[in-house]
């Protein structure tokens, strides 16, 4: 049973540049969650979709979007990015509210 | 706003001692409440889930417990092991949506 995976596993992007991360859930899970962690800090929520739609979103600015797809798989989409959106980018997947699984994250670094 | 504090930020032990970590929450109105391991660079494994309804659980050497009145929840860990080294994170969840982290717990277990 696979569980939750996540690319691509590293990345280096300039300023202003766009970056789309994708996320494929644990089998059997409906729901997938994105969180941004940046070194030495924890997790903090970016959005959560659920049926395709966006359910909930954190303290996040537009340029930060997502989408689920028919097969429950997600990306994250970050446009004009900035240093400071250097981070580990974490995928969650449950099935509706349940327990939280987690990939091993996309290492974004922005120059 | 839901703050979630760890404490200690960092704890070197011997091995084989026992050992609690601690965890702090400013609104008690939770839907549960999650430890993580997380090792360097790495995505976050779960360890445990303690429901608001419950008092404690337990997987092996670790014991999660939750007082939910008093905001704190400990995460045990007897007998540790060098293979135990990671940091450790607390999240509460209030509304079965996003988890609210901790900073972590960085815990190095010597042999």
């Amino acid at each position: 049973d696979a569980g939750v995976t996540q690319s691509p596993t590293h990345l280096i992007k300039t300023r202003g540049q766009q970056v789309t991360l994708r996320c494929s859930p644990k089998s059997g899970h409906d729901t997938v969650s994105w969180y941004q962690q940046a070194l030495g800090q924890g997790p903090q929520f970016i959005f959560q979709y659920y049926e395709e739609e966006e359910r909930q979103r954190g303290n996040f600015p537009d340029r930060f979007s997502g989408h689920q797809f028919p097969n429950y798989s997600s990306e994250l989409n970050v446009n004009a990015l900035l240093l400071g959106d250097s981070a580990l980018y974490l995928c969650a997947s449950s099935l509706a509210i349940g327990e939280l699984f987690f990939g091993e994250g996309s290492r974004l670094t922005v120059l | 706003k839901q703050e979630v504090t760890q404490i200690p930020a960092a704890l070197s032990v011997p091995e084989g001692e026992n050992l609690v970590l601690n965890c702090s929450f400013t609104d008690s109105a939770i839907y549960n409440l999650q430890w993580f391991r997380q090792d360097p660079g790495k995505g976050l494994t779960s360890l445990l889930l303690i429901q608001s309804s419950q008092r404690e659980q337990t997987s092996g050497r670790l014991n999660a417990s939750l007082d939910k009145s008093s905001g704190r929840s400990t995460l045990y860990i007897a007998a540790s092991q060098p293979g135990d080294s990671a940091t450790y994170l607390c999240a509460v969840d209030q509304a079965g949506t996003a988890l609210i982290f901790g900073k972590g717990t960085t815990l190095s277990v010597s042999s």
